[in-house]
């Protein structure tokens, strides 16, 4: 029983290259999530997905896209990478929807460079 | 805008002393609030919960002291270690509607606990 994973741990990508961050869990939770997080910023939702086959937009979604591919896993695509987008980035899941009160179970994170 | 304001940005506390760290939010629906620790290097990970029907909950050394009114809650850590140095994250979330258990979070608190 891995949780939540995360691929790559690290990544540094050049402005305008695109990459995809791929999440994985294993503990058949209905809802997972994207944030960012940055220092004295707290953690930022990107996107989330309620259930398999939905997807919604968080607090800062500008310059991604995410995609459910299955219950288990669900990735985040930065299109057109900024300097801006350089963050530490989490991948979490949780087991359901729709009631405040469910435990988030977040991965390693993926540390992100744009140069 | 952010919903959940969390203070102070770092804290020194010695070992055996209290480490208290608190948290104001603004939005009245939101009825879940958890606190979640960091270790460097790691994703976050839930500490503690409460719910505003009790004004505090206990859990060993950590507890959360909660405000409806005032709209505060607070963490404390009795007889701090060096090993609860770490980042220590406020968080709220409201049941219903479209919020499906979406965790606003503070902006954070770096705890070092000295020997």
């Amino acid at each position: 029983n891995a949780g939540v994973t995360q691929t790559p741990k690290f990544q540094v990508l050049k402005t305008g290259q695109s990459m995809t961050l791929q999440c994985a869990q294993d503990m058949n939770h209905n809802s997972m999530y994207w944030y960012r997080q940055d220092p004295g910023m707290g953690l930022r939702l990107i996107y989330y997905s309620a259930s398999e086959g939905t997807t919604d937009k968080g607090e800062v979604p500008n310059g991604y896209n995410v995609s459910r591919l299955n219950k288990r896993e669900f990735s985040l695509r930065l299109e057109s990478a900024a300097p801006s987008q350089t963050s530490v980035y989490f991948c979490a899941s949780s087991v359901t929807s729709g009631g405040a009160g469910d435990t988030q179970y977040f991965g390693p994170g993926t540390r992100l460079t744009v140069l | 805008q952010q919903q959940v304001k969390q203070s102070p940005q770092s804290l020194i506390v010695q070992k055996g002393g209290i480490s208290i760290i608190n948290c104001a939010y603004e939005n009245t629906a939101f009825d879940y609030f958890p606190w979640y620790q960091q270790f460097p290097g790691k994703g976050p990970a839930l500490l503690i919960a409460i719910r505003p029907d009790v004004s505090e909950k206990k859990e060993g050394r950590f507890t959360i002291s909660f405000n409806k009114s005032a709209k505060q809650f607070s963490l404390h850590i009795m007889d701090s270690q060096p090993g609860d140095s770490a980042t220590y994250f406020c968080a709220a979330s409201k049941r219903g509607g479209t919020s499906y258990g979406k965790l606003t979070f503070g902006q954070g608190t770096i705890l070092t606990v000295h020997p």
